[in-house]
């Protein structure tokens, strides 16, 4: 199957400082990237979208200034947690599909512990 | 948008057991339902999934039923084994955004 690959797979970091995580398509040209966060013992919460070349769509309640999402280019999404606070941190997956209506890939998952 | 239910929420069962768990789904234009396995800090893993043109599939212990009419879909895991034990979710998609169950955590107990 398709790999999408994401960095770091664990950080931390103190209040206040920015930090990125990359999402990968290995394998193939991935035009659209979905950003997940997960709590302890939760389900995946949809961030948002991240479409290749344009400005990415959040879902309700997403902070977009908090959380910038770059999609430059077709095997590469970028999410910054900026500003970031303790209740920042949680497990964000990011995924990708080869196309509609077909299997989705994940990424291996980021654990952001903010201090 | 799509909202997905999924019960129950915990599932212990002796191994050799089965093991079902339930999904509804809101959207009736949904076609595309994939299950997902994920152990403790790792990425989802898809199991299985349907399609809305089929009611039922079978992947060797693994099956998925399909009642488009009612809404809802179902997990069957046949003969438990200690490495089932994980967080299950059930997802639904008219297109390509998924919404995600609330997970079960299946244990299976030896």
């Amino acid at each position: 199957g398709a790999v999408v690959s994401q960095h770091p797979s664990r950080v931390i970091c103190k209040s206040g400082t920015s930090v990125k995580i990359e999402c990968r398509s290995l394998d193939f040209q991935a035009t659209t990237m979905f950003w997940y966060r997960q709590f302890p013992k939760k389900s995946l919460m949809l961030m948002a979208t991240s479409n290749e070349g344009s400005k990415a769509t959040y879902e309700q309640g997403v902070e977009k200034d908090k959380f910038l999402i770059n999609h430059a280019s077709l095997t590469l999404s970028t999410l910054t947690v900026t500003s970031a606070h303790p209740e920042d941190s949680s497990f964000y997956i990011c995924s990708a599909f080869l196309g509609g209506n077909t299997e989705a890939f994940f990424g291996q998952g980021t654990r952001l512990t903010v201090v | 948008g799509e909202n997905v239910e999924q019960h129950p929420s915990t599932l212990s069962v002796q191994e050799g057991d089965s093991a079902v768990i339930k999904c509804t789904y809101s959207d009736s234009a949904s076609n595309y339902f994939p299950w997902y396995k994920q152990e403790l800090g790792k990425r989802p893993q898809l199991i299985i999934d349907i399609r809305s043109n089929v009611g039922e599939k079978k992947d060797q212990r693994i099956a998925v039923t399909l009642n488009k009419t009612a809404k809802h879909f179902s997990l069957h895991i046949t003969e438990t084994q200690p490495e089932d034990s994980a967080v299950y979710f059930c997802a639904a998609t008219p297109g390509y955004k998924l919404s995600f169950g609330a997970g079960t955590t299946v244990t299976v107990r030896a």
